[in-house]
């Protein structure tokens, strides 16, 4: 039972570039989230799933775009990255009713 | 807009004091207050939150919810250097989603 993984663990990309952040669970939980944390910020949410098939804006999604692939996954995608998405990126996923959430190990990228 | 203020930003004790660290929230239909430890890597959940007065333990670490007054504390008593790390509260809204709102954290240091 491996609960929340991201891969990759630490990207650099230049300005301009796409990459996806992969995030996967093994829990059978309905409900996925992606935040971004920057120092002195807290975490804010990008993205959420409540369930499959359903995706919805957080606080900070401008330049994001998300995909509920399965149950399982739930992806990130950064079209065309901008230094100010330099940020670590957490993925979790959601345990009950009552808003217990586990968090994966993160993905540190770097936008030069 | 929901919101979650912590207070104090950060804190240095040595080891072996006691630390109260506070929490307060305006979160729209309001399920629960989750506290989080946070060590250089991913959130991992401590406490959640659901009703008023009634203290939830664990060893050294304790939690209390006032939902008239809208606020939380953390308390840890002996700390020790282990316990050093950004302490975070979050707000559930319930509804179908369970979105959490996050607090800036309180960034704790435990000297020897």
């Amino acid at each position: 039972n491996a609960g929340v993984t991201q891969t990759p663990k630490f990207q650099v990309l230049k300005t301009g570039q796409s990459m996806t952040l992969q995030c996967a669970q093994d829990m059978n939980h309905n409900s996925m989230y992606w935040y971004r944390q920057d120092p002195g910020m807290g975490l804010r949410l990008i993205y959420y799933s409540a369930s499959e098939g359903t995706t919805d804006k957080g606080e900070v999604p401008n330049g994001y775009n998300v995909s509920r692939l399965n149950k399982r996954e739930f992806s990130l995608r950064l079209e065309s990255a901008a230094p100010s998405q330099t940020s670590v990126y957490f993925c979790a996923s959601n345990q009950g009713s009552l808003g217990t959430q586990y968090f994966g190990p993160g993905t540190r990228l770097l936008v030069l | 807009e929901d919101k979650v203020v912590q207070s104090p930003l950060s804190l240095v004790v040595h080891e072996g004091d006691t630390v109260t660290l506070n929490c307060s929230y305006e979160v729209t239909n309001f399920r629960s207050l989750l506290w989080y430890k946070q060590e250089k890597k991913a959130p991992t959940f401590l406490f959640m939150l659901t009703s008023s007065g009634i203290e939830k333990k664990s060893g050294r670490l304790s939690s209390i919810l006032d939902k008239k007054e809208l606020f939380s504390i953390l308390n840890i008593t002996a700390t020790q250097t282990g316990d050093s790390a950004v302490y975070l509260c979050a707000g559930n809204s319930g509804g179908s989603n369970y979105k959490l709102t996050f607090g800036k954290g309180t960034l704790l240091t435990v000297n020897p």
